[in-house]
Parts: C-alpha cells; sequence; structure tokens
C-alpha cells in the first residue's frame, strides 16, 4: 500500500512569493491535515480536510490556504511568503472517522523563503 | 486551546537503559494521546497511542501510562536500542466525528549510545 507522497520535497523560494504543496494521501483515505514544523515552534496544526471541506482550522493567517480534490489529493498554498514561513510542511492522511485517530504522515516539503 | 507540554527536550541513555518522556496537557476534554517518532529526514510516525477509558498500553519495549487526573502522559522506553534514536513527539487531541487535530508537545530528541 503506498504511502502519504509530498511534491515538491524541497523548494527555495523569495519573499513575497507564493508556493502551492502538493499531497497524496494513502488510498482509501477521506481526511488530510497539514502540518508546519519549524525548530522553534515545533509541529502545528494548519487545517484538515475531509471529503472536500475544511473540517478544521489552527491559528494561522489567511495566506495559509487549502483545498481537497475529489480524488482526496490536497494542495495547501502560501501567499505573500515571509522568512518565517520558511518550514517543514508536513501532509498526514488518515480514514478521517471517528475514534480512529492515527495519522500518517508523509515525507514534508522543506520550503526555504529567502 | 489544547497547550502539549513535553520533558526533556533531549535525552541520552546507554544501549540497554530504559527511557521515559513526561508529557502534560491543559484541555480536560482531549481523550486520545498518542507518541509519534521522527527520524532525521522521515515524517512522524506512530509508535503507540492511548485513549482516555485506559490507564496504561504497552507494546514490546514500549509502554504509555495515562493519568487524567493530573492530565500527564509518560512514555516509557525499555531495553533501548541504537535505532531507538529519534525525536519523539507526544500529542493529544479530541476525536470526534468532527475530525481531529493533535496539539503536539515540542519534541524530545533522544540519542541511545552504544
Amino acid at each position: 500500500k503506498a504511502g502519504v507522497t509530498q511534491t515538491p520535497r524541497y523548494l527555495i523560494k523569495t519573499r513575497g512569493q507564493q508556493v502551492t504543496l502538493s499531497c497524496s494521501p494513502i488510498s482509501g483515505h477521506r481526511s488530510v491535515s497539514w502540518y508546519q514544523q519549524t525548530p522553534g515552534q515545533g509541529l502545528q496544526f494548519l487545517f484538515e480536510y475531509f471529503s472536500e471541506t475544511q473540517r478544521n482550522k489552527g491559528n494561522f493567517p489567511g495566506r495559509f490556504s487549502g483545498r481537497q480534490f475529489s480524488n482526496s489529493r490536497s494542495e495547501m498554498n502560501v501567499s505573500t511568503l515571509e522568512l518565517g514561513d520558511s518550514a517543514l510542511y508536513l501532509c498526514a492522511s488518515s480514514s478521517g472517522l471517528s475514534n480512529t485517530g492515527e495519522l500518517f504522515f508523509g515525507e514534508g516539503s522543506r520550503l526555504t523563503v529567502l | 486551546g489544547e497547550n502539549v507540554e513535553q520533558h526533556p527536550s533531549t535525552l541520552s541513555v546507554q544501549e540497554g537503559d530504559s527511557a521515559v518522556i513526561k508529557c502534560t496537557y491543559s484541555d480536560s476534554a482531549s481523550n486520545y494521546f498518542p507518541w509519534y517518532k521522527q527520524e532525521l529526514g522521515k515524517g512522524p510516525q506512530l509508535i503507540i497511542d492511548i485513549r482516555s477509558n485506559v490507564g496504561e498500553k504497552k507494546d514490546q519495549r514500549i509502554a504509555v501510562t495515562l493519568n487524567k487526573t493530573a492530565k500527564h502522559f509518560s512514555l516509557h522506553i525499555t531495553e533501548t536500542q541504537p535505532e531507538d534514536s529519534a525525536v519523539y513527539f507526544c500529542a493529544a487531541s479530541m476525536v470526534v466525528a468532527a475530525g481531529n487535530k493533535l496539539t503536539f508537545g515540542g519534541g524530545t530528541r533522544v540519542l541511545v549510545k552504544p
């Protein structure tokens, strides 16, 4: 069974640009969550999508957005990039059913903002 | 919102010794407490989890204990091996029909010295 696939794995952008990251969940999983990982703030929840609807949202500014497609693939977008957006962005998939808490993480997309 | 504190931030143990990592959480509504292991260059992977209706759970060399009254839970690794070297994260969430979002602790970097 293929795991969670994130693309691209590495990318470099400059301040003010925007970026789109992609996540393909495990087959059959309907929930996709996004997390930001930085050395200073650790792992922070961005948002969760389930059946193309945002179901939960973390405390990030509106520059961070996402969407989910009918095949459960998800994208997240960060607009007007700031230096502080440099981080590892992790996608995690799950079945999305209640009482099933396990998240399966991808290897992440490492974003560097110059 | 939920806040999870994790200690220690780094832990060095001799191979064969035990390692203990402790976490406290703030939201008494949290009912699901997973532990994730993150190896270099990879996404976090679930190693064990516990739900609030259970006080202790074991899986071979790892065990987790939960004290709901005190709102703290701990990870115990016995007979540590070099492959246990990684960063460990505790997390807390409320798993309900409307999805779940994990609040992670700051992580513990474990080094097992041969």
